[in-house]
């Protein structure tokens, strides 16, 4: 099992603040590394899946970059809105099997 | 609509009975997968297929068997269920293969008493 790590496990911040958080991978057999945005009652939905070290990604507000080299990716919440209150997961890909962290739990607070 | 679909949604059962759930995909991809989600936990992977005819162990493989017969189809079977099997499970397809954006099935809550 790979261990894939996100930290930290939750975190709450103010309307219009903005905050980032963490995923470690391990650094070899590298493929891909995803993150998806998880709604409660709802399922998994994918933002961003990087598969070269240095990609960075953006949708709208939220963006993402990836250091293959040292195992880490980081997500980004530029002006967060109660909307994004939700579970970021990230996952990791090596050969043909996904390894998902536990997730980071956004909670906004208007 | 592309979609990914499970069922049933929910189904509380006894152990030693067994039950299949069933995961559909009508984007013609060629990956696909089930998970499970505990809390504390995250989503595990319990098999995964990259096409037709094959199937591959995921991290927590014991007490389940997969098929894939046909493309579209994928589905979960759990010969003898358990208490532990009580969880929460997404079944998921993808392409080109597992670095492909996940799509997910709406999840199927099982319990096993």
């Amino acid at each position: 099992i790979l261990n894939v790590e996100q930290s930290p496990q939750s975190l709450h911040v103010q309307e219009g603040d903005s905050t980032n958080f963490t995923c470690s991978f391990p650094s070899s057999n590298f493929y891909a590394l995803h993150w998806y945005r998880w709604e409660t009652a709802k399922s998994p939905e994918a933002l961003f899946v990087m598969t070269l070290n240095g990609d960075e990604k953006k949708k709208g507000r939220i963006s993402a970059t990836l250091n293959t080299k040292e195992g880490y990716s980081y997500l980004y919440i530029k002006g967060s809105q109660p909307e994004d209150s939700a579970t970021y997961l990230c996952a990791f890909t090596s050969t043909n099997k996904l390894s998902f962290g536990a997730g980071t739990t956004v909670t906004v607070r208007a | 609509e592309a979609q990914v679909t499970q069922n049933p949604r929910y189904l509380i059962t006894v152990t030693g009975k067994k039950l299949t759930v069933t995961c559909s995909q009508n984007m013609n991809h060629e990956y696909m997968s089930w998970y499970r989600q505990d809390p504390g936990l995250g989503l595990r992977q319990i098999y995964y297929s990259m096409n037709v005819e094959v199937t591959d162990k995921g991290d927590v493989p014991e007490g389940y068997k997969v098929s894939r017969k046909e493309k579209r189809n994928f589905p979960l079977i759990l010969e003898s269920p358990s208490p532990n099997q009580t969880s929460l499970y997404f079944c998921a397809s993808s392409t080109p293969g597992p670095a492909g954006e996940q799509y997910f099935g709406p999840g199927t809550r099982l319990t096993v008493t």
